[in-house]
């Protein structure tokens, strides 16, 4: 078990590049969550993958921003036109489904200037 | 909307025991009581869960009221380390939405 792998760990871009954070969940985990995270507040939902299928996205998942989930294994989000109400911290959840917990990992910090 | 209701912050001395209450009033019966933590900068840690019985792990004790309107979580011996902030969370154990909602949680700072 070598736990939920995001990658990079920070990215600082300028407003209106386009930015993409990689999540590895634990091998075998058919549910995979992104979730956004800014200063003082808790995990806000963004959206859920069962396998390769996205299951629900949240309001907060503007058109800029897009998840894929290819081949049900590694999963990707992208945000386009970056602004800066878009700095956070993005974090990726698996599990295994069912009332399991979920794992989460360390996280990408965004900033955008 | 999270469905739980927590104190901002509460804090407690090291080596004593941590009670962090939560309410949970609209809790229906399909629902689990979760709880998760974080340190700061890093990813939620997943302490317990349970539905309506007691439950106890190497971390934690969840202690849910017989109307499960309520809980706490019982840190029973807090060390600096424990210093977080500490999500209360209800969640349906059915069904496709499997999601976690969190709120703000309580910040628990641990005093020497």
């Amino acid at each position: 078990d070598t736990g939920v792998s995001q990658d990079p760990r920070h990215k600082i871009t300028k407003r209106g590049q386009n930015v993409t954070f990689r999540c590895d969940p634990i091998s075998e985990h058919n549910r995979l969550y992104w979730y956004r995270q800014t200063l003082g507040q808790g995990p806000e939902f963004l959206t859920y993958f069962q396998n390769e299928a996205q299951l629900e996205k949240s309001r907060l998942l503007s058109d800029r921003f897009s998840a894929e989930r290819p081949k049900g294994s590694f999963s990707t989000l992208e945000i386009q036109r970056t602004e800066q109400g878009d700095s956070a911290m993005y974090l990726c959840a698996s599990s295994r489904g069912g009332p399991g917990e979920l794992f989460f990992g360390e996280g990408s910090r965004l900033t955008v200037l | 909307d999270a469905k739980t209701t927590q104190p901002p912050s509460m804090d407690c001395a090291e080596g004593r025991a941590a009670n962090l209450p939560c309410n949970h009033s609209t809790i229906s019966g399909n629902e689990y009581v979760y709880w998760y933590r974080q340190i700061h900068s890093q990813g939620p840690q997943y302490i317990i869960h349970g539905l309506k019985n007691n439950e106890t792990n190497e971390m934690a004790s969840l202690i849910i009221t017989e109307d499960r309107k309520s809980s706490t979580l019982i840190l029973p011996h807090a060390t600096l380390r424990d210093t977080a902030v500490y999500y209360c969370i209800v969640r349906p154990f059915t069904g496709a939405n499997s999601k976690l909602t969190f709120g703000k949680g309580i910040t628990l700072s641990v005093r020497p």
